[in-house]
């Protein structure tokens, strides 16, 4: 099973909006990633967790707020966003971070498609 | 700096091989990726390659390493309609005690009978 679901796999929100996407696997991989996708450009990584601890967050505003309740979830928490947050987020998921030697070989969902109104 | 650059467009015909080509900065890289992603997919990965290896073949995929001028390519045989989609090379870089993935641009592949 090398499956990463991801839900919704679409979201409609307003501006003022609290919703939640989610992200699960079970391949017992213990490094958890959401990447941001906007139409036609590659994948950007927002946030890295490592045995359910934030490892890297790359500078992502705050609307955006991760969570990692065990080994097999991770949260996206959406606030307040803005019509330019929309794009297609990606989870994914891989054995572990550490060590230069060691293959990140990624598992990714099908995203959710997230449109800001 | 941290860049993957590859062609943003090829079309092929059916049945023909198609040949992407990627290139990348990090010497340190010490694992390469192509993922496949399908209109309003996600990202399948294709393949990888380790860094100390030169040519990695998976039935109808070859994938071919040349480290010194840092270039990554992947190579479809018997191109099939099946594969139009973009491709994606991403180099593993080890930063600030974790690895992580740089993406390409992506190219798009087209196959037309």
């Amino acid at each position: 099973d090398t499956e990463v679901t991801q839900t919704p796999k679409h979201l409609v929100m307003g501006m003022t909006n609290k919703k939640s996407l989610k992200c699960e696997q079970h391949m017992g991989h213990r490094a958890m990633y959401w990447y941001k996708q906007k139409a036609k450009k590659p994948p950007e990584l927002m946030f890295v967790y490592s045995y359910e601890k934030l490892s890297i967050n790359e500078s992502v505003p705050s609307r955006f707020s991760p969570e990692c309740p065990n080994s097999s979830l991770l949260n996206l928490h959406l606030h307040a966003l803005q019509p330019e947050d929309s794009a297609l987020y990606l989870c994914a998921s891989s054995q572990g971070l550490r060590g230069p030697d060691m293959n990140t070989e990624a598992f990714f969902g099908q995203g959710t498609r997230l449109t800001v109104v | 700096g941290e860049d993957v650059e590859q062609s943003l467009f090829l079309s092929v015909r059916e049945g023909d091989s198609s040949v992407i080509n990627c290139t990348y900065t990090d010497s340190s890289s010490t694992y390469l990726y192509w993922y496949k992603q399908e209109p309003g997919a996600g990202l399948q990965l294709l393949t990888y390659i380790f860094s100390n290896m030169d040519m990695k073949q998976d039935q109808r995929l070859t994938v071919l390493l040349n480290k010194k001028d840092k270039h990554l390519s992947l190579r479809i045989a018997d191109t099939q309609t099946g594969d139009s989609a973009i491709y994606f090379c991403a180099e593993s870089m080890f930063s600030g005690g974790y690895n992580k993935l740089i993406f390409g641009a992506g190219t798009r592949l087209a196959v037309h009978p």
